[in-house]
């Protein structure tokens, strides 16, 4: 079935420096994708919405500078955490959409620590 | 925009009987409804999922109703075994398959009690 590979997995930074993810759809080309951010035993809350070749659409509250969404091929799409701060700790789980099919799926998440 | 509750937040339940898990929508305009289940560190797995037009579907042990008219659909899971134990959550959006934003539920923690 379709795979959706994020990278890192997980991540350690210090507060201050940038951290630069990865969504990478393995076996179709995602017109769309989404990424999440989901705070300990909450839900998924929608960052934004990053089409090919376009800029991002950001969901009310969360700043475009600081999470630079990088949507540059069809199976590739990075979301740049800039100046991180421990506020930013979370688990970011990305979410690409077949253009063939329109199905939707799931990354495995990255967990972002900024110490 | 799209509000979707879900309830109970966590549910315990012995090893072989029935879990239900319910979700309620606020905008009539959504039509496609998945659920996902979530395992510790991981990102949501699509277990189910139901469109408008249907009322209810069935997969092996795992089932979902729909209720348009009172914006409700569940979850039901049947002879429950203790990998069934994670999070699940219901989510709503206004597309068949999931391509506008999806708007999640504040999840469900199962336990299965062997």
């Amino acid at each position: 079935g379709a795979v959706v590979s994020q990278h890192p997995s997980w991540v350690i930074c210090k507060s201050g420096t940038s951290v630069k993810i990865e969504c990478r759809s393995l076996d179709f080309q995602a017109t769309t994708m989404f990424w999440y951010r989901q705070f300990p035993k909450q839900s998924l809350m929608l960052m934004a919405t990053s089409n090919e070749g376009s800029k991002a659409t950001y969901e009310q509250g969360v700043e475009k500078d600081k999470f630079l969404i990088n949507h540059a091929s069809l199976t590739l799409s990075t979301l740049t955490v800039t100046s991180a701060h421990p506020e930013d700790s979370s688990f970011y789980i990305c979410s690409a959409q077949d253009g063939f099919t329109g199905e939707l799926f799931f990354g495995e998440g990255s967990r972002l620590t900024v110490l | 925009g799209e509000n979707v509750e879900q309830h109970p937040s966590t549910l315990s339940v012995q090893e072989g009987d029935s879990a239900v898990i319910k979700c309620t929508y606020s905008d009539s305009a959504s039509n496609y409804f998945p659920w996902y289940k979530q395992e510790l560190g991981k990102g949501p797995q699509l277990i189910i999922d139901i469109r408008s037009n249907v009322g209810e579907k069935k997969d092996q042990r795992i089932a979902v109703t729909l209720n348009k008219t009172a914006k409700h659909f569940s979850l039901h899971i049947t002879e429950t075994q203790p990998e069934d134990s994670a999070v699940y959550f219901c989510a709503a959006s206004k597309s068949n398959f999931g391509n506008e934003k999806l708007t999640f539920g504040t999840g469900t923690r199962l336990t299965i009690i062997p």
